[in-house]
């Protein structure tokens, strides 16, 4: 079985603060991915970001970045110098490269995030 | 390319009631799958499909069919609508499920009454 979990179901920042979203997951595979997607207020959603299991390289996108750690099963999710444009639902989430869950991407809970100006 | 389109967008049945919801993308994506979003809980898989004439079971399947005859479409049926089916439906998209992610469409709000 696999799971994700966002500890965080709300944020709420000012603007030009740094935040940092949590996203731990739980999966028995060895090969997996693992994603970022957000959902601002429109309702679309938009890719983030994507990572393997064998990357656990950090990465940065301009204001944002993203910490792999399989170690403490985590890949967690930083926006510096927030904006009041980062405001949305950001969804983290695991899809297993074998097995019965072959596939299936199966999403956190989500964090919403409010920047205020 | 339009990208993932999805028909409609918005909603509502009475219990009991059958509709189809729409899914199409233009970008030759092998693999498709549908969604459902509701509050608190992300969203969960329904079904899914690697290729035309094959599809399979998510996390949530019952109520709900599916197909997929051609590349670019895959339809979400639902036979008998029930309450607990108000929710909203997002299709997604990927050419190959290791070397791309998936693109979701823009979704469709159903409501059950």
């Amino acid at each position: 079985a696999q799971k994700v979990t966002q500890a965080q179901t709300e944020i709420s920042v000012v603007e030009k603060e740094d935040v940092t979203l949590d996203c731990v997951y739980e999966t028995r595979d060895t090969t997996y991915y693992l994603f970022w997607y957000k959902q601002p207020p429109s309702g679309e959603l938009v890719f983030l970001i994507r990572r393997n299991s064998f990357d656990e390289q950090n990465e940065i996108s301009g204001r944002y970045s993203w910490n792999f750690q399989k170690s403490t099963s985590s890949f967690n999710f930083t926006i510096t110098a927030s904006q009041v444009v980062d405001s949305a639902v950001y969804f983290c989430a695991l899809m297993n490269a074998g097995g019965t869950s072959y596939g299936k991407l199966t999403f956190g809970q989500g964090t919403i995030l409010t920047v205020h100006p | 390319n339009a990208g993932v389109t999805q028909t409609p967008k918005f909603q509502v049945l009475k219990t009991g009631q059958s509709m189809t919801l729409q899914c199409a993308q233009d970008m030759n994506h092998e693999y498709m799958s549908w969604y459902r979003q509701d509050p608190g809980m992300g969203l969960r898989l329904i079904h899914y499909s690697v290729g035309a004439g094959i599809t399979d079971q998510g996390e949530v399947p019952n109520g709900y069919n599916v197909s997929r005859s051609t590349t670019e479409d895959f339809p979400l049926r639902l036979l008998s609508a029930a309450p607990s089916q108000t929710s909203v439906y997002f299709c997604a998209s990927s050419y190959s499920l290791w070397q791309s992610p998936q693109y979701f469409g823009p979704g469709t709000r159903l409501t059950v009454l």
